[in-house]
């Protein structure tokens, strides 16, 4: 299994451009996330999956879209890049089987900024 | 709500000297925690889970972690600190569930450097 995988590992956006983040996941996992991770604030959830078809919002999920069409695939779209979205972006996913369900597997993230 | 604070962001040990990092929690029922690690431009990887079994529990590379209700902590230890446990470390607890879904809450990171 490649576990969780995420498109493209670096990306430097002007102001105002559009662009699409990828993650893909072979764990057949239900649930799947986006955080950004920003110096000394941990990792914050953006917007998350509960299955194919089923997308809500976490914590700052301003400025970013997601849709969920298959169970492998969760990409992110930033509409109208801003220099305040300049970031690391991970992407996770999870399971259910039991004793398990909590635990999320990260991608290796993708470093975009945005000038 | 949940919540989480880690009391250090910077911790500096000398190799084979003992590791602790020091996280507490707040939740408004029996949370899941966690601590992940974090290589230098790396993702991020389980060390250990709490889930309502043991209270001392056991993770990867001679980590392990104490549950303790009474003081609402979750600290990290490690015996004997090697070079390569220099990395930035991050308390998570899970929230509420949402559609079956535990959002997790990320403390803020604590770097560990370990020095010869």
């Amino acid at each position: 299994n490649a576990g969780v995988t995420q498109t493209p590992k670096f990306q430097v956006l002007k102001t105002g451009q559009s662009m699409t983040l990828q993650c893909a996941q072979d764990m057949n996992h239900e649930y799947m996330s986006w955080y950004r991770q920003d110096p000394g604030m941990g990792l914050r959830l953006i917007h998350y999956s509960v299955g194919a078809g089923i997308t809500d919002q976490g914590e700052v999920p301003n400025g970013y879209n997601v849709s969920r069409s298959t169970t492998e695939d969760f990409p992110l779209r930033l509409l109208s890049a801003a220099p305040s979205q300049t970031s690391v972006y991970f992407c996770a996913s999870s399971g259910t089987t039991s004793g398990r369900r909590n635990e999320q597997y990260f991608g290796p993230g993708t470093r975009l900024t945005v000038t | 709500a949940q919540s989480v604070t880690q009391l250090d962001s910077h911790v500096s040990v000398s190799e084979g000297t003992p590791v602790l990092l020091r996280c507490n929690y707040s939740s408004s029922y029996s949370p899941s925690l966690f601590w992940y690690v974090q290589h230098p431009n790396k993702g991020l990887q389980l060390l250990l889970k709490y889930t309502s079994a043991a209270t001392l529990v056991k993770g990867i590379n001679g980590f392990e972690a104490e549950f303790k209700k009474s003081e609402t902590s979750f600290h990290l230890t490690k015996p004997s600190a090697h070079m390569s446990d220099a990395a930035e470390y991050f308390c998570v607890v899970s929230g509420a569930p949402s559609g079956g879904y535990n959002k997790l809450i990320f403390g803020a990171g604590t770097r560990l450097a370990v020095h010869p």
